[in-house]
């Protein structure tokens, strides 16, 4: 298909609401990688799906986040108990694994931008 | 573990003047990348440098790979007011096999 897609694009919530962000990846694309984006602010990396591997949590805030990749191909971004400082753009990216030791480009989705109020 | 520091943070620039951006790797990097993000958009790949000493152009960008493949450049000849946006270099880092690390970026503001 298209690009990396990403959804919803907006999303407004409460404070201490749960929130599921989803990102469907280019098909064919194995890695899948999570980030965070704070207004003005660079790419906090979040979670890296690798393929069949234990997917690296190491960029996870806090045990209130949570993803998951079924079927190697859908992620979705969960946050528990929303707080004021989650509110930012979570970006999706996916790429094909590397080979050789060289990364893939990564191809970003258009962001989630989420907002708790 | 693996750092990519990205300098300077910010750079405002007039019209037609030119921008340097700068990446530095605590250790050497098997390749790096260059993405652009317009503001209100999302990283875009630019290019990928894989050899010690490598030139690439695109127009009126020059990206640089160092010899010892820890650092890396972009400049930027004569910008326009499309050249605006954040500037993120990203090399292979961390124990993940084939995860990638993005410096904090450079935003660019070109003023007319």
């Amino acid at each position: 298909g298209a690009g990396v897609s990403q959804s919803p694009s907006n999303k407004v919530t409460e404070k201490g609401k749960d929130v599921e962000l989803r990102c469907d990846p280019i098909s064919g694309h194995t890695a899948l990688y999570w980030y965070r984006q704070s207004l003005g602010q660079g790419l906090e990396f979040l979670i890296y799906f690798q393929g069949n591997s234990a997917p690296d949590k190491s960029g996870l805030p806090s045990d209130r986040f949570s993803a998951e990749r079924t079927g190697g191909s859908v992620s979705t971004l969960t946050i528990q108990r929303t707080q004021q400082e989650d509110s930012a753009v979570y970006l999706c990216a996916s790429s094909f694994l590397p080979r050789g030791g060289r990364t893939d480009t990564q191809y970003f989705g258009p962001g989630t931008r989420l907002t708790v109020l | 573990g693996q750092q990519v520091m990205q300098i300077p943070q910010y750079q405002h620039v007039q019209e037609g003047e030119d921008f340097t951006t700068y990446c530095n790797s605590s250790t050497t990097l098997s390749n790096i990348q260059w993405y652009k993000q317009r503001p209100g958009g999302h990283p875009v790949f630019l290019i990928q440098l894989v050899k010690s000493g490598e030139v690439k152009k695109q127009k009126r960008l020059t990206f640089q790979f160092g010899e010892a493949k820890k650092n890396s450049s972009l400049h930027i000849t004569a910008t326009q007011t499309t050249d605006v946006g954040t500037y993120f270099c990203a090399g292979p880092g961390g124990t993940s096999y084939g995860k990638l690390t993005f410096g904090q970026g450079t935003i660019l503001t070109v003023h007319p």
